[in-house]
């Protein structure tokens, strides 16, 4: 499988506990994204990368939220502290420079916060 | 602002029939890209058809077409000969400064 995975697919935790995913692109792309979907909503967008540089966060990526992607290869995004707030779907995303429009789309990895 | 309205949270149409799910948009741009992504239940988001603004006519993908309006903003998807495995929310988006702006949704129901 060439495509976006994401790890963990689920992952459940206590408010306060700090969790961290994984995203693998698709191995010549050099554009990553990270995006939030909450129940009922359409995915919202995090943050992104050109090769191993945090192009834009968004207002929505609180202080508590951190990205990396330090190869420029694999992305992680860390909550810290979590809230239950947080509890959402977490999708990654990769692309081309040239092709930007075109972003594919990893299977989310989905986060409860208890 | 920037936004994406999807009217129809949800629709529910018999196999084989054409479903058209309507989108609106917002924006000062006069050249961007717009969407219909497709994600189906606990599977990941895939991209059904894509439509530049700057180009007329309108794009269309084997059963899936868009009537695009650009002085309307409007962005609607016709589905044509429905089958089950189109089951799934359906987002209209656009994409400008490389990020890919998405409506909420509408959840689309094929019965058998």
């Amino acid at each position: 499988d060439t495509g976006v995975s994401q790890d963990p697919r689920h992952k459940i935790t206590k408010r306060g506990q700090n969790v961290t995913f994984r995203c693998d692109p698709i191995s010549e792309h050099n554009r990553l994204y990270w995006y939030r979907q909450t129940l009922g909503q359409g995915p919202e967008f995090l943050t992104y990368f050109q090769n191993e540089a945090q192009l834009e966060k968004s207002r929505l990526l609180s202080d508590r939220f951190s990205a990396e992607r330090p190869k420029g290869s694999f992305s992680t995004l860390e909550i810290q502290r979590t809230e239950q707030g947080d509890s959402a779907m977490y999708l990654c995303a990769s692309s081309l420079v040239a092709l930007q429009e075109t972003q594919y789309f990893g299977p989310g990895t989905r986060l409860l916060v208890l | 602002a920037q936004t994406v309205t999807q009217s129809q949270p949800e629709m529910s149409v018999q196999e084989a029939e054409t479903v058209t799910l309507s989108c609106t948009y917002d924006t000062s741009e006069n050249n961007y890209y717009l969407f219909w992504y497709k994600q189906p239940p606990s599977r990941q988001m895939i991209l059904v058809i894509r439509q530049e603004a700057y180009k007329q006519q309108n794009a269309t993908e084997n059963r899936f077409s868009v009537n695009f309006q650009k002085a309307a903003k409007s962005f609607s998807l016709k589905i044509s000969d429905s089958q089950l495995g189109d089951t799934a929310m359906y987002f209209c988006a656009f994409l400008r400064d490389d990020k890919i702006i998405f409506g909420k949704g509408t959840r689309l129901h094929i019965l058998p």
